[in-house]
């Protein structure tokens, strides 16, 4: 069944980095847009960033432009997300999920999501 | 940046009853629009998709529906297991953006 599993989350003090990991299995990784959300405790969903199927094109949120850098290793069927310069506004449950049903001049509609991942930025 | 208005932030309600969440853009989004519910400690899980399709597996007492700028989802006969958060996302436009969701809670 298709499935993913993020992993690399923790307790990271304000400034320092984190790379999360998003493991994917039971479908074609290399032909999906993927995504990362995150949700900070008790809070809304919050987009955070897209990379196209082949790597060839990235979208972040503004909050973290110039700060994380979304990835992707078709090869090791797995999805990154290098997170520098961390904020306590960070702090925030992360999950992946793949895109569905978009274009190239729009992204599509979020399934499945991973069971998440808790990055927590704290001094 | 889109913005997507959920209405009501909560909802209380009673086994059998019907609901309905409403969820407004701040542009066009033509139908390009998804309905996830999310419970206490799991990931969101997607209903609806381009406004109106149910995904496979949704129970069919889930409904969307769409007219220009306003989206709503309808639940006709509220279930035991309905109660739940529930997000709108739009995805017309980069950013994705979701509304701030509506917590269905047991009257």
């Amino acid at each position: 069944q298709v499935q993913l599993v993020e992993s690399g989350g923790g307790v990271v003090q304000p400034g320092r980095s984190l790379r999360l990991s998003c493991a994917a299995s039971g479908f074609s990784f290399s032909s999906y847009g993927m995504h990362w959300v995150r949700q900070a405790p008790g809070k809304g969903l919050e987009w955070v960033a897209v990379i196209w199927y082949d790597g060839s094109n990235t979208y972040y949120t503004d909050s973290v432009k110039g700060r994380f850098t979304i990835s992707r290793d078709n090869s090791k069927n797995t999805l990154y997300l290098q997170m520098n310069s961390l904020r306590l506004e960070d702090t925030a449950l992360y999950y992946c999920a793949r895109d569905k049903g978009g274009l190239s001049t729009r992204p599509g509609w979020l399934d499945p999501w991973g069971q998440g991942t808790l990055v927590t930025v704290s001094s | 940046d889109i913005q997507m208005t959920q209405s009501p932030s909560t909802l209380s309600a009673s086994v059998g009853d019907r609901v309905t969440i409403t969820c407004r853009a701040s542009q066009s989004i033509s139908n390009w629009l998804a309905w996830y519910q999310q419970k206490p400690g799991r990931a969101p899980n997607l209903l609806i998709y381009k406004a109106s399709t149910l995904d496979s597996g949704v129970p069919s007492r889930f409904s969307g529906s769409a007219s220009g700028t306003e989206f709503t989802l309808t639940i006709s006969s509220l279930q035991p297991d309905d109660f739940a958060t529930y997000y709108c996302q739009q995805y017309n436009y980069y950013p994705i953006t979701f509304g701030q969701g509506t917590r269905l809670e047991i009257k």
